[in-house]
This record gives structure tokens, C-alpha cells and sequence, in this order.
């Protein structure tokens, strides 16, 4: 089974601070996802990555930042968090887009920005 | 901008019975999933319908597909109180990477 592990479930920052939230998946997809999800909202897609070192913004890419170095590995950094930032946090990968083959994602991560 | 809208937002049924959710979508697709997310947890793929199929199943479920209409519908039959979850459509148009997940349906199965 393909497994996508996200490193916290619950982490609570401060406003200010750089918050680094990490994704690692375990079946060599190429692809690899953020998505924030908020009542009433759905998930968003905040960037996603078709390779090492590739990202693409998504549909609100503002105050976050990707790294992707290695290719089961894909961080989101939050550059100074702020309170409308508090959310749930998935993680997701896929094989090549174009295969049709759907999303696995991580269990989340509950950020609370105080 | 979400692409997929499912109504209804919310559904309460009893065990046993069947539940329908739809999804209404803007855009030309390649394929669409239906996933659930129990609370609090992140979504897991249930099925796949590419845009050339009109009906698929997958145990006690079965997916609808109208590319004419732009909607897709997901049925589950003989609901057990495990079912209870949200579930959402998402979907994938080839060359944009993305997948366009919708607003969610919250299904209730009561035992």
C-alpha cells in the first residue's frame, strides 16, 4: 500500500514564527501535493511539484513557500505564520498526472497559529 | 475556484438504506474520483470513472457519470453506520496537473 506520512498531526506556532510542515511518501510518485482545508471551503491547492526541485503555484500560493529536494520528500514552509493561516494541512502524491490515477494523501496536520 | 459542487451538503440516513451524493462540474475532464474522509483524517481514493464511461461499481458502490451535464453521482448501497464520513469529487483535466476537489458531503448513518 502506498503510504504518504505527514511529520506532525497537531502542531501549534506563534504568529511570526517559520513553520516547516513535512511530507514523505513511499512509492517513487512523481508527483506531490499540498492542499489546505477549511469548513465550508474544500481543500485548496496551495503548490504541488511534478519532480525534484519543480513546483507550481496553485490557487493560493501567497505566504507559503515548497521544497522539493529529494523525490519522496515535499515541505511546505510557512514564511511567517499568521493566525489566518490556522487550517488542516494534506499532503498528497500521485504517479504522473496524465496516467489517471488518483491521489494518496497523508492523515494531516491540525496547525494552530497563536 | 472549486470545479466540483456536491449537494447534498449534508445527509442523514438510517442503516440500510441507500445514500446518494452528486457532483456538478464546469469544465472538460479527463476523469473524476470520488474519496471519503472520516473526520478528522486525511481522503481516501473509494473510485475512478474516466470521462469515456458512464457507470462503474466497486463493491457497494456504484459511480454515474453524465459528461453532458457535467455532473457525476455516487451511490452507496446498504449504508452501515461505518460509512459515516464525508465524501468529495474531484476532478483531473489532463495538462493542468490539478485535481479540483469539490465542497464535500457530509454523510450521517445512523444505527
Amino acid at each position: 500500500d502506498v503510504k504518504v506520512t505527514q511529520s506532525s498531526r497537531y502542531l501549534v506556532k506563534r504568529t511570526g514564527e517559520k513553520v516547516f510542515l513535512e511530507c514523505v511518501q513511499d512509492m517513487d510518485h512523481e508527483n506531490m501535493f499540498w492542499y489546505r482545508q477549511d469548513p465550508g471551503l474544500g481543500l485548496r491547492l496551495i503548490y504541488f511539484s511534478y519532480d525534484v526541485k519543480m513546483k507550481e503555484k496553485g490557487d493560493i500560493p501567497e505566504g507559503y513557500s515548497v521544497s522539493r529536494e529529494k523525490k519522496e520528500r515535499f515541505s511546505l514552509i510557512l514564511e511567517s505564520a499568521s493566525t489566518n493561516q490556522t487550517s488542516m494541512y494534506l499532503c498528497a502524491s500521485s504517479f504522473w498526472a496524465d496516467s489517471n490515477q488518483p491521489q494518496h494523501f497523508g492523515d494531516g496536520t491540525r496547525l494552530s497559529i497563536l | 475556484s472549486q470545479q466540483g459542487e456536491e449537494d447534498p451538503q449534508a445527509l442523514s440516513i438510517q442503516e440500510g438504506e441507500n445514500a446518494t451524493m452528486n457532483c456538478s462540474y464546469k469544465t472538460s475532464i479527463n476523469n473524476l474520483q470520488w474519496y471519503r474522509q472520516n473526520s478528522g483524517r486525511g481522503l481516501v481514493h473509494l473510485i475512478l470513472i474516466r470521462s469515456n464511461e458512464r457507470e462503474k461499481h466497486s463493491g457497494r458502490l456504484r459511480v454515474t457519470l453524465d459528461t453532458s451535464k457535467k455532473s457525476s453521482s455516487l451511490l452507496i448501497t446498504a449504508s452501515r453506520a461505518a460509512d459515516t464520513a464525508s465524501y468529495f469529487c474531484a476532478t483531473f483535466t489532463s495538462g493542468t496537473y490539478k485535481y479540483i476537489f469539490g465542497t464535500g458531503t457530509r454523510l450521517k448513518v445512523l444505527a
